[in-house]
């Protein structure tokens, strides 16, 4: 079955870097136009899309973030990283990955089950 | 970016009522809008893409209307496993955007 299961820090202190991991199975991110996102979601508050990544390599990026997003892939591994430069304590959220529905959709039909990252000195 | 506008923020609804809710884009997105629910501390659950096409396994009192600015989704007959947060998503543009949240409460 499809699962996602992201891992990664808790807390990360103000200007440090984000480095979050999104470990996949039961699909294969070298299958033709899967594709995988991150979207986040501040306590309480609504949800972000952030960023999603092809298997054919292709990325996209929130406008408001791109500078400080990266997002890649390791097939072998099964994995898609994202990172974050210079955190700031309004971007405690949770953090999901979620695999995108198809190449014709970018609805997101299964999600991990989100880590908490707080910013915090 | 494309804005999503949903409506209304909050509601109060007994089980078995008709509930509906509503967002608006500010430009035209065709059919390219989904709708999620969320139970607190979970992930989303994706119930309805392509505006109206319903997502398996998802009930069939869920339904999704609507294209080009004007969605609607409709939960036909409110169960008390349906009292959450619905959020709706535009992906006919990037970035990418979602709805401010609509809270499905117990009246």
């Amino acid at each position: 079955q499809v699962t996602l299961k992201e891992s990664g820090p808790v807390l990360v202190k103000p200007t440090e870097t984000l480095t979050l991991t999104c470990t996949v199975s039961g699909f294969s991110l070298s299958n033709a136009r899967m594709g995988v996102s991150w979207i986040r979601q501040p306590p309480g508050k609504a949800l972000e899309w952030l960023a999603h990544i092809f298997s054919n390599d292709e990325k996209s990026y929130s406008t408001s973030l791109k500078s400080r997003l990266t997002i890649s892939k390791d097939t072998s591994k099964s994995q898609v990283v994202l990172t974050m430069t210079n955190m700031d304590p309004v971007d405690t959220a949770t953090y999901y990955c979620a695999r995108i529905l198809s190449d014709r959709d970018y609805s997101n039909d299964y999600w991990g089950q989100g880590t908490l990252v707080t910013v915090s000195s | 970016a494309i804005r999503i506008t949903q409506s209304p923020s909050s509601l109060s609804a007994s089980t078995g009522d008709r509930v509906t809710i509503t967002c608006r884009a500010s430009q035209g997105i065709s059919s390219y809008l989904a709708w999620y629910q969320q139970k607190p501390g979970k992930a989303p659950k994706l119930l309805i893409y392509a505006a109206s096409t319903l997502q398996s396994g998802v009930p069939s009192r869920f339904s999704g209307s609507g294209s080009g600015t004007d969605f609607t989704l409709t939960i036909s007959c409110l169960q008390s496993e349906d009292f959450a947060t619905y959020y709706c998503q535009q992906y006919y543009s990037y970035p990418l955007t979602f709805g401010q949240g609509t809270k499905v409460e117990i009246k």
